[in-house]
């Protein structure tokens, strides 16, 4: 099977940075991804980590470290609209490399 | 961008009714598509996968007979929720993924059932 843990909420000032953790058990895997949703919102895609190390895109950058099945979203220079929730997922080796989604964090941004 | 759309964005029935929703993909070819439900303050959970022109999968716990999955076409998949009840009350999610060997998956709007 497979699983994906999040801390279930952060909080955060406007300016600030923020790290969001993600540790997963999977029977396969073929990279992980990272989405963000607002309430009442569909995914929208943030970043794509196959390999080890740090991918940065803009104000947002996430890590992979495979050997210990962990990976992080760093969120920096925060603004109220980054308030959402945020999911890991992974993508299985297997069948039809089906995304499955981490436990969700929500980010609260306060003034 | 590759752009997924979903109908109805909301929809209310009443116990014991069946509800179709769609999935289209708008300007690209989609082999495969995903169903996803989300409940409140919950992560998106993996209904099942369908591929165009087979059965689709389903993920354990899911009923198949309950949620008819149907990929009749590259672009268009339904996913109809027979003799629904309140607890069936969601968000219901797709995804899409083109034919060109990339595994980006596009989701849709999503679609809010209500049953009363």
């Amino acid at each position: 099977g497979q699983s994906l843990e999040q801390p279930s909420e952060v909080t955060a000032v406007e300016g600030a940075i923020v790290q969001i953790n993600c540790t997963y058990q999977t029977s396969g895997f073929y990279g992980l991804s990272w989405y963000q949703q607002h309430d009442g919102g569909a995914p929208t895609f943030l970043s794509y980590n196959a390999l080890d190390g740090l991918e940065e895109t803009g104000r947002f950058s996430s890590f992979l470290s495979r050997s210990d099945s962990y990976g992080y979203l760093l969120l920096q220079e925060l603004q109220m609209k980054d308030s959402a929730s945020y999911f890991c997922a992974v993508r299985s080796s297997t069948g039809f490399q089906k995304l499955v989604f981490g436990t969700g964090t929500r980010l609260l941004v306060s003034p | 961008g590759a752009v997924v759309s979903q109908h109805p964005s909301r929809v209310i029935c009443k116990s014991g009714t069946s509800v179709k929703i769609e999935c289209r993909s708008l300007d690209f070819q989609a082999t495969t598509m995903f169903w996803y439900r989300q409940f409140p303050k919950q992560s998106l959970m993996l209904m099942a996968t369908s591929n165009e022109g087979s059965k689709a999968t389903y993920e354990q716990g899911v009923e198949k007979d309950k949620f008819l999955i149907n990929h009749a076409s590259l672009t268009l998949s339904t996913l109809t929720v027979t003799s629904a009840h309140p607890e069936d009350s969601s968000f219901y999610i797709c995804s899409a993924r083109g034919t060109s060997g990339h595994y980006e998956q596009y989701f849709g709007p999503g679609t809010r059932l209500t049953v009363t």
